[in-house]
Formats: C-alpha cells, structure tokens, sequence
C-alpha cells in the first residue's frame, strides 16, 4: 500500500521568508510519479509539479524549488521569498505508474503574514 | 486557462434532496475521472473512480446508493448525493485523468450544505 505523510499541519511565516514544506512517502513499486498541488482558500487544487521516480534531479520554477530524494523517500518543496499570496493549502501526492489513482497526504496550510 | 469544469459552485438545498453535480473535461476525453471528498482542513478522500460507458468503482466505505455516479461521455461524469442530509455536507472535488504521463486536472469544487 502507498501512503505519504506531510508532518507539517501548519506552518507561519512573514512574507519573504523561505519557506520549505516536507513530504515523505512509502510505496513498494519502483515506479511512480509524485506530485505538488496547491489549494488556495477558493478550493481549487493547483497543479504544480510532476516528478517521476527515475529522475531525481531537482527542480526550480521561479520561487519554487523541488528536491528529490529517493534514498530518503522525500519529495521536499520550497518556497524561496514568500509572498502573501502563497497562503494556501499545498499537497503532496503519490501515483504509481500502472496506475491511475492519487494518493495524498494531509497537507500543509501555509500562512504568510504581511 | 481550466482543463476541468465543475458545476455547480455552491449548493444550499433542504434536508431529503437529492443533488447533481456535473465534472465537465473542456479539452480532452477523459475515459477516466474521480470524485473526492473534502471536510475541512482535511486532505481529501477519494470516493469513487468513474469510467466511462461503466460502472463507477467505489472506495471502502463509499455508499454506492447514496453516491450515484454516472459517466455517460468521454467527457462528462456527474455525481448525484440522493436523499442529501446535513452530515453531506462537505466540499466535492473531481478530477479527470489524462494519461500515465499528465497530472490528474481538478476541478474548481463544489460546496455542498444540506440544511
């Protein structure tokens, strides 16, 4: 069985400050994919990233940065300079590669005061 | 701009009614879509897979009488809450499925509150 744990409930910061959310999972396939969604206060999830079991390099997209470790079974994000508008909730989730269902973990709720 | 269209947004209606919500793929087929289910401050919890021109695989625990799921075209699937009372009340979330190599595309949400 899959499962992914984010420890974090919450976590505060004042904006532009560097942010850095875990995500820890567990599976027994040898390939999946994992993911990063964002779900503002509106409700919507917000697609952010894919990463694929067998590419371990580590990503930057503007203020966000991924870093993959498959030793450890972590799929960490960052958020570098954070900005008010970052406030949300944002999930990890796991997929296997034969399959086609989701698993998520709890979420983080990341507040970024003025 | 969306993949996935959810109608509707909100939704208050009286104890006993049933509710259709409608999961909409504005781009592609999608053979596949899930529904999820949302409590607040809670991830979210699948409840079925809907496939299209089949039936809908429901998770554990997932009322299949209460939760009627139908996926008549490559792209739309609806979920119908039957008999809706308060303790549905809840936010529901679908999602299309595009491809091994594609992220699950969501859509905006429904709130649903059954007074």
């Amino acid at each position: 069985a899959q499962k992914v744990t984010q420890a974090q409930t919450e976590i505060s910061v004042v904006e532009k400050e560097d942010v850095t959310l875990d995500c820890v999972y567990e599976t027994r396939d040898t390939t999946y994919y994992l993911f990063w969604y964002k779900q503002p206060p509106s409700g919507e999830l917000v697609f952010l990233i894919r990463r694929n079991s067998f590419d371990e390099q580590n990503e930057i997209s503007g203020r966000y940065s991924w870093n993959f470790q498959k030793s450890t079974s972590s799929f960490n994000f960052t958020i570098t300079a954070s900005q008010v508008v970052d406030s949300a909730v944002y999930f990890c989730a796991l997929r296997m590669a034969a399959g086609n269902k989701l698993t998520f973990g709890g979420g983080t709720r990341v507040l970024v005061k003025p | 701009g969306a993949v996935v269209s959810q109608h509707p947004s909100w939704v208050i209606c009286k104890s006993g009614t049933s509710v259709k919500i409608e999961c909409r793929s504005l781009d592609f087929q999608a053979t596949t879509m899930f529904w999820y289910r949302q409590f607040p401050k809670q991830s979210l919890m699948l409840m079925a897979t809907s496939n299209e021109g089949s039936k809908a695989t429901y998770e554990q625990g997932v009322e299949k009488d209460k939760f009627l799921i139908n996926h008549a075209s490559l792209t739309l699937s609806t979920l119908t809450v039957t008999s809706a009372h308060p303790e549905d009340s809840s936010f529901y979330i679908c999602s299309a499925y595009r491809g091994r190599q594609q992220p699950q595309h969501f859509g905006d949400g429904t709130r649903l509150s059954i007074l």
